[in-house]
């Protein structure tokens, strides 16, 4: 693995199923994150994590929860999927340097229907 | 409220110059970043502006003024692989990156 990756690629999902996104990176930052991207709008904030054991909630938390129980993987679960979740998601994660910049994972697009 | 401003869609010619500008509103400010996203694919990280002044990386430039709450990126001899969109975001007092919903570059040959 070099960087991060994310599954699955692309997934149609029934509203209520539960559907988990994975993320893994392995370059050992400590800071990881969830975006939502939609068009016309910016990236949202999720859900991140500042370090392994810790996730704090960002802009648009409700209807999704994460987990960090390691440095390598953060994955994102949708309990009862809604056609507002229809979006696509991106997992970053972030270096200890002075910059702190976000390198981000191909992304999920996810449909519910 | 926080709130990042760029416009939405520019076009420009092969080979030409063009500044794409973008101004903020946030509670605080802990640096500036710029992206670029081609259509269907994750943000690649471009710049990084925390001083006022320009940062010069190749083709692309990038200014900041934190007392106008403004930053531009400056692309030059454009190329038709410069098409996509460029995203302009701000570390807030929080550190969590406030993003622009993204500014889409046409190129024309």
């Amino acid at each position: 693995i070099a960087g991060i990756t994310q599954a699955p690629t692309s997934q149609i999902l029934a509203a209520g199923r539960r559907m988990t996104l994975r993320c893994t990176q392995d370059m050992r930052h400590n800071a990881m994150y969830w975006y939502r991207q939609d068009l016309g709008l910016g990236l949202r904030l999720i859900h991140y994590s500042n370090t392994a054991g810790t996730t704090g909630k960002g802009e648009v938390p409700d209807g999704y929860s994460v987990s960090r129980a390691n440095t390598d993987d953060f994955p994102l679960t949708l309990a009862s999927a809604v056609p507002s979740q229809t979006s696509v998601y991106f997992c970053a994660s972030s270096d200890d340097g002075g910059s702190d910049t976000q390198y981000f994972g191909p992304g999920t697009r996810l449909t519910v229907l | 409220g926080q709130n990042i401003d760029q416009p939405t869609e520019m076009t420009a010619t092969e080979g030409a110059i063009v500044q794409i500008n973008c101004t903020y509103q946030t509670s605080g400010f802990n640096g500036l970043f710029w992206y670029q996203q081609h259509a269907g694919e994750a943000p690649t990280f471009l710049s990084y502006n925390v001083l006022d002044g320009l940062e010069e990386k190749g083709r692309f430039s990038s200014f900041l003024s934190r007392s106008k709450g403004y930053s531009y990126l400056l692309l030059k001899e454009l190329q038709m692989k410069d098409s996509a969109s460029y995203l302009c975001a701000v570390r807030d007092s929080n550190y969590q990156l406030i993003w622009g919903a993204g500014t889409k570059l046409i190129i024309k040959p």
